[in-house]
């Protein structure tokens, strides 16, 4: 079945840096990634998204770019602060023969100020 | 605003007993879920329901079942509670399949 792998488990950057997420997907009808942060405690929120039909998409300092042929996206955060500490999840999701979403298994980022 | 809210934030049951944990949205949102979260794990989907009455597997269905007589409800149902099932629940509501999940605040299960 589909498998979303997700890597690193846990990435610590010093304030200012950049940190990047890397996820890997299997099924090649998957054609919905969103990125989800959930900060300790809280419940996970969408921080930005991409479709099949999209290289790349930028929102402030958060970007995602998909590699379809790869099967495989990737979050950047610029100019890490503090706040950005949280988990962080990729997901994949295809509509074709029933929804169906499944996720990575997360990576706990942590910010140095 | 979208509002996502579960029946209780923390909940303590004993092996063996049924357990009903609710979800609300208020969004008319066609899509709902329940995922269990464990450490290391991620999100792991029990159920979705993509209309009233209608529902599908996800990945670990085993020993959960789920009801959605109206649109805005969806509930996940432990029939018969065990220790290997105390974890974080969270239920999601979407619009569609290609767009944001909004997210419950989770319930914290423990089955003594």
């Amino acid at each position: 079945g589909e498998n979303v792998e997700q890597h690193p488990s846990t990435l610590s950057v010093q304030e200012g840096d950049s940190a990047v997420i890397k996820c890997t997907y299997s099924d090649s009808a998957s054609n919905y990634f969103p990125w989800y942060k959930q900060e300790l405690g809280k419940r996970p929120q969408l921080i930005i998204d991409i479709r099949s039909n999209v290289g790349e998409k930028k929102d402030q300092r958060i970007a995602v770019t998909l590699n379809k042929t790869a099967k495989h996206f990737s979050l950047h955060i610029t100019e890490t602060q503090p706040e950005d500490s949280a988990v962080y999840f990729c997901a994949a999701s295809m509509d074709t023969g029933g929804f169906k979403t499944i996720f990575g298994a997360g990576t706990r980022l942590f910010v140095k100020a | 605003d979208v509002k996502v809210t579960q029946s209780s934030r923390y909940l303590v049951k004993r092996t063996g007993e049924k357990v009903f944990l609710e979800c609300v949205q208020d969004m008319d949102h066609e899509n709902m879920f329940w995922y269990r979260q464990d450490p290391g794990l991620g999100l792991r989907l029990i159920y979705f329901s993509y209309d009233v009455k209608m529902k599908e597997k996800g990945d670990i269905p085993e020993g959960y079942s789920v009801s959605r007589e109206k649109k805005e409800r969806f509930s996940l149902i432990l029939e018969s509670a065990s220790t290997n099932q105390t974890s974080m629940y969270l239920c999601a509501s979407s619009p569609g399949t290609k767009y944001e999940q909004y997210f419950g605040p989770g319930t914290r299960l423990t089955v003594t």
